[in-house]
């Protein structure tokens, strides 16, 4: 199974809004509500941030929003912060009851 | 507060063993299934393998299966990865985390992870 395809990097200025894009295939992204977003800052563990799809765990700002249009899910961080900049990782079903992650995109706030 | 304590990683030679182990405390450890995810630098991260909360239903990614052994004991809140045959793209961060009660494989997600400990595999 290939990893969902991310952009490398993405950067964006405080206050600014930023996107990062994560496309698969209907056999994945496409195919399941089950798309979640992880943010890992450096020597960090990764962090939940979005789970099925649209949905945000209790703790995490509303800055963070979520969506899906056809194979390719979006994360979109708004009012860009410092402590925003770090890793962003997409993670969803894939079929045969098998996982798998984007290959993530490193987010650098200017 | 939940967490989430690695331990077992190494060195180790190719072709040989190791086994990895996560206690879980601050929450029903057998009421969740759990996961193991490892991280490299060039494939960043990687779903290894995932266990049902009794331990009855247990799912691996190919590039492990037949190779790793994922197994729970609820009495004592662990988590445990059995490594044989280990390759040098085996070499790893391995974290442990934890999935949100959700019933079906295809919903899992990781809601709390551990530290993560370093796995080499290297002669």
């Amino acid at each position: 199974q290939s990893a969902l395809t991310q952009p490398r990097s993405v950067s964006g200025s405080p206050g600014q809004s930023v996107t990062i894009s994560c496309t698969g295939t209907s056999s994945d992204v496409g195919g399941y509500d089950y798309v979640s977003w992880y943010q890992q800052h450096p020597g960090k563990a990764p962090k939940l941030m979005i789970y099925d799809v649209t949905k945000r765990p209790s703790g995490v700002p509303d800055r963070f929003s979520a969506s899906r249009s056809d194979n390719t899910a979006s994360l979109t961080i708004s009012g860009l912060q410092a402590e925003d900049e770090a890793d962003y990782y997409c993670f969803s079903y894939a079929g045969s009851y098998t996982l798998v992650f984007g290959g993530g995109t490193k987010l650098t706030v200017l | 507060e939940v967490q989430l304590l690695e331990s077992g990683g190494g060195l180790v030679q190719p072709g040989g063993s190791l086994r990895l182990s996560c206690a879980a405390s601050g929450f029903t450890f057998s009421s969740y299934a759990m996961s193991w995810v490892r991280q490299t630098p060039e494939k960043g991260l990687e779903w290894v393998s995932a266990i049902s909360g009794s331990g009855a239903n247990t799912y691996y990614a190919d590039s492990v299966r037949g190779r790793f052994t994922i197994s729970r004991d609820n009495s004592k809140n662990t988590l445990s990865l059995q490594m044989n045959s280990l390759r040098a793209e085996d070499t790893a961060i391995y974290y442990c985390a934890k999935i949100p009660k959700v019933t079906r494989f295809l919903e899992y997600s990781f809601d709390y992870w551990g530290q993560g400990t370093l796995v080499t595999v290297s002669s």
